[in-house]
């Protein structure tokens, strides 16, 4: 079951610019959601998350905003930066503590 | 701190033998999840323990199953192998009880079936 889903398997920034990844999920009793991050060869790397209290997170270069009518969340990366250059999942959890994970994003940032 | 660590590396089998996966989880954490990452695909969520109790499990058939020892560490274990367990195993640990906290992962088990 496609419960969470990131629509673009890829997605390509200048070096400097911002890099947009979104996520959409379908579960309404999803109320903390994540973005891992993942280089090859290493497990998932915990980024940023934001509780459905909220509708932004900010750290650092990384905000996340959540739309909680659109069920729709994303990621914004500011300044882009070629170290940012991996897999982005996107991740929801609900009270049951069961997360349920996006297909990923695959960013390049180019110098 | 130490993080996630799991065991081995890699693994190769042949169809029909059995395989155990182990993860012993960040210090302090008590809940263990298990997921399996397919070529190309995103994380499927397996099992998860917390306490030494199976919480929950995802929609896989009875021949995966696992274990959370009395120190929290976990063996997953997959019977019967078929080509299509070949994938990435990834263990992920965080603290119990209840509120929302990160999970975090190890760096996996890479199963292969011949």
């Amino acid at each position: 079951d496609q419960q969470v889903k990131q629509n673009s398997p890829s997605l390509s920034v200048q070096e400097g610019r911002i890099s947009i990844l979104n996520c959409d999920y379908t579960n309404s009793m999803f109320d903390y959601f994540l973005w891992y991050k993942k280089y090859p060869a290493e497990g998932p790397t915990f980024l940023i998350s934001i509780s459905s209290i909220k509708d932004k997170n900010e750290d650092g270069r990384f905000t996340v905003f959540l739309n909680k009518s659109a069920k729709h969340l994303s990621l914004h990366i500011v300044p882009s930066q070629p170290g940012d250059s991996a897999v982005y999942f996107c991740a929801a959890s609900d009270y049951n503590n069961d997360m349920r994970f996006g297909a990923g994003t695959r960013l390049t940032v180019k110098p | 701190e130490a993080g996630v660590t799991q065991s081995p590396t890699h693994l190769i089998k042949t169809r029909g033998q059995q395989a155990t996966l182990r993860c012993s989880p960040i210090s302090g954490h008590t809940s263990v999840y298990w997921y399996q990452q397919a070529l190309g695909l995103g994380l499927q969520f397996l099992l998860w323990y917390d306490e030494g109790e199976e919480r929950n499990r995802g929609n896989f058939p009875p021949r995966f199953s696992g274990r959370q020892f009395p120190n929290y560490s976990s063996e997953l274990n997959v019977n019967a192998l078929e080509l299509e367990d070949s994938a990435l195993y990834l263990c992920a640990s965080k603290t119990g009880g209840e509120g929302n906290q990160p999970q975090h992962f190890g760096d996996g088990t890479r199963l292969s079936i011949l």
